[in-house]
């Protein structure tokens, strides 16, 4: 079964100290990755993807994240978080059409202490 | 980029009656589109998948009849909650995908509150 797991509910760091975030999926074949991020009461917004080639890929604001075949994983990390990161983020898989089922994660809430 | 619009953003309605909910891809052709709930501090649950022209595909345990999903043009889905009740509730998100690329946008949500 397709499955995305977000391990960290709730996550807290300090403001410009590093990040990361959990992420790992059950998928049949090879998947398509996303990152996204929620504000509260707002739609989403994709911080970034991976479909194939280099599997460290880079996102919008600062932020980037790291597929592992062999761990399942797709971690998003940032080097320096800021006090407008705190948000919710939902790691994702899909298929290989735009039309596939995209299956999210439980999402882990980040707060930034100042 | 892609822009997804949602009509309306908040929306309150009584029991037993019945609310709307648009999704609009503003700046392309939308050949997908996806109904998605989510409930408070939980993650996106899709609901069903509609293809523009043809019968939408709901999830399981999804109710069609409670849950109608139209996808007439080619830029336009709507999601119709029918008899809402209390539990009805929720955030309701949509996202639309041209088949371009491998991506789908999505909508700022509908926030329905059923009282």
């Amino acid at each position: 079964a397709q499955s995305v797991t977000q391990p960290d509910i709730h996550i807290t760091v300090s403001e410009g100290a590093s990040l990361e975030l959990r992420c790992n999926y059950s998928y049949g074949a090879t998947p398509y990755l996303f990152w996204y991020v929620q504000s509260p009461g707002q739609g989403l917004q994709l911080l970034l993807k991976y479909f194939s080639g280099d599997t460290l890929v880079q996102g919008i604001k600062g932020f980037e994240a790291e597929f592992k075949r062999s761990q399942s994983s797709f971690n998003l990390r940032k080097p320096s978080v800021h006090w407008s990161d705190a948000a919710e983020y939902f790691c994702a898989v899909g298929g290989y059409s735009s039309a596939s089922k995209i299956i999210f994660g439980s999402g882990t809430r980040l707060s930034i202490r100042p | 980029g892609a822009v997804v619009s949602q009509h309306p953003s908040r929306v309150i309605c009584k029991s037993g009656t019945s609310v709307k909910i648009e999704c609009r891809s503003l700046d392309f052709q939308a050949t997908t589109m996806f109904w998605y709930r989510q409930f408070p501090k939980k993650s996106l649950m899709l609901m069903a998948t509609s293809n523009e022209g043809s019968k939408a595909t709901y999830e399981q345990g999804v109710e069609k009849d409670k849950f109608l999903i139209n996808h007439a043009s080619l830029t336009l889905s709507t999601l119709t909650v029918t008899s809402a009740h209390p539990e009805d509730s929720s955030f309701y998100i949509c996202s639309a995908t041209s088949g371009a690329d491998y991506e789908q946008y999505f909508g700022p949500g509908t926030r329905l509150t059923v009282t």
